[in-house]
């Protein structure tokens, strides 16, 4: 079963910062959040992931809370292209062979 | 650098009928996974290799399903005989090793039974 909790969906304005946020209550101290999405008829994408400190990479930035309960995967202007299911993934690369477990994810519809 | 590569895209067959999908990683990705998507839920893994053995197919219908990556390369995943509830869309992604972050998916193959 995942171990994270998402929104089912939410919506957002081009142009504007999405801010998806996540809930991992029960991830341990060497566990990473990750963050992938999905865009329709593709194949998961790959878009940052960070371990205790915030992240940012050309795509998105990833805050994760001090006590690391939980996350928020932000995309400072958002585009009609950013329309996709987001998932947070809680993982260890190294455990369990890299096996992601993926949860329903929270579909994200970006509107003119 | 090319992307995971697979094939077919679409695929429709009569229930009881035999599938396979080809998959072919990253060229130096020794890990490779396969997943099922049923449309509205996420991914779920079936089975992953590293190298040309199997390190997981805990979730994979054996009575059905098998799979192989004979020389550490490219992958086949078959269905036999494939069920209604076999529709969904099977992703295959690889990694470059054990310790490396990041899985890279293909586009996936949408099969409906019909």
């Amino acid at each position: 079963d995942a171990k994270t909790t998402q929104p089912p969906s939410m919506d957002c304005a081009e142009g504007r910062a999405a801010n998806l946020p996540c809930n991992h209550s029960t991830i341990s101290g060497n566990e990473y959040v990750y963050w992938y999405r999905q865009i329709h008829s593709q194949g998961p994408q790959y878009i940052i992931h960070g371990l205790k400190n915030n992240e940012t990479n050309e795509m998105a930035s990833l805050i994760i809370t001090e006590d690391r309960k939980s996350s928020t995967l932000i995309l400072p202007h958002a585009t009609l292209r950013d329309t996709a299911v987001y998932y947070c993934i809680v993982y260890k690369p190294t455990d369990s062979w890299g096996k992601l477990q993926f949860g329903a994810g929270t579909q994200v519809v970006v509107t003119p | 650098e090319a992307g995971v590569a697979q094939s077919p895209r679409y695929k429709i067959i009569e229930k009881r009928q035999s599938v396979a999908f080809w998959c072919n990683p990253i060229s130096g990705h020794a890990t490779l996974y396969w997943y099922q998507q049923i449309l509205g839920q996420g991914p779920k893994l079936l089975i992953q290799f590293q190298n040309n053995g199997v390190v997981d197919d805990s979730q994979l219908p054996k009575d059905r399903f098998s799979a192989e990556r004979l020389k550490g390369v490219d992958s086949t995943l078959k269905i036999q005989p494939a069920k209604l509830e076999d529709s969904a869309v099977y992703l295959c992604a690889s990694r470059r090793g054990v310790m490396a972050d990041t899985q890279y998916f293909g586009p996936g193959t949408r099969l409906t039974v019909l």
